[in-house]
């Protein structure tokens, strides 16, 4: 059965230092998402991607988030200057239009 | 704005004890209503859906039913396993493309 991979599945980095996470979708997928939890609460949306743009955000994706579909298999999450409370599991999605989102694994952010 | 309510966890049942979570939704429209499960160490998974009223969602002898009225989504399982033990997402989006709305999760531990 395919599936969303994600990687790393965890990654430890200092304040301040920049990460990409890294997510691979189902293969014909068209919308693909990015999703938080920070340890013990609720999961949040961070932002949805359709047609290589952005087609929603959620307050808390600011300007230190960007997104990028870089080569037509994956997707990536970028933060330019972490902080403390990035920290959390970060989850990536896709979605053949009309049918449930599929998500991955995760990946454990640490910041230090 | 849309959101979901669940009960607070966790909850602690013996083997074969009957399950209820409950969960409520307020939404502008009509969503689609999911639960997800989250099993230790492993990302999110669908377990049932139902995208109209009336609606009964089931998988792995887990039922939910939309019942608009009440603007309810409740989780049942006559007789719960110790294999069931995990965190329980109940979530809503408006539309099959759309962000997903989680509630805060119930964490279920099951006793031998």
């Amino acid at each position: 059965e395919p599936e969303v991979t994600q990687t790393p599945s965890h990654q430890v980095t200092q304040m301040g230092q920049e990460v990409i996470l890294r997510c691979v979708p189902i293969s014909n997928h068209l919308y693909f998402y990015w999703y938080r939890q920070i340890l013990g609460q609720k999961v949040e949306f961070l932002v949805s991607f359709y047609n290589n743009e952005i087609s929603e955000k959620s307050e808390i994706f600011d300007d230190q988030f960007s997104v990028e579909r870089p080569d037509g298999s994956n997707f990536t999450l970028k933060i330019r200057s972490t902080k403390l409370e990035d920290s959390a599991m970060y989850f990536c999605a896709s979605i053949l239009a009309e049918h449930e989102q599929y998500f991955g694994p995760g990946t454990r952010l640490t910041v230090t | 704005g849309d959101s979901v309510t669940q009960m607070e966890g966790p909850v602690t049942l013996s083997e074969e004890a009957f399950l209820t979570i409950n969960c409520t939704y307020t939404a502008t429209g009509y969503p689609s209503l999911f639960w997800y499960v989250q099993y230790p160490g492993e990302g999110l998974q669908l377990l049932l859906k139902a995208t109209k009223a009336d609606d009964k969602g089931s998988n792995k002898g887990f039922e939910a039913t939309y019942r608009k009225e009440t603007t309810s989504f409740h989780l049942e399982k006559g007789s719960v396993q110790v294999s069931d033990s995990a965190v329980y997402f109940c979530a809503l989006t408006m539309n099959r493309d759309d962000k997903i709305i989680f509630g805060k999760g119930t964490r279920l531990h099951i006793l031998p």
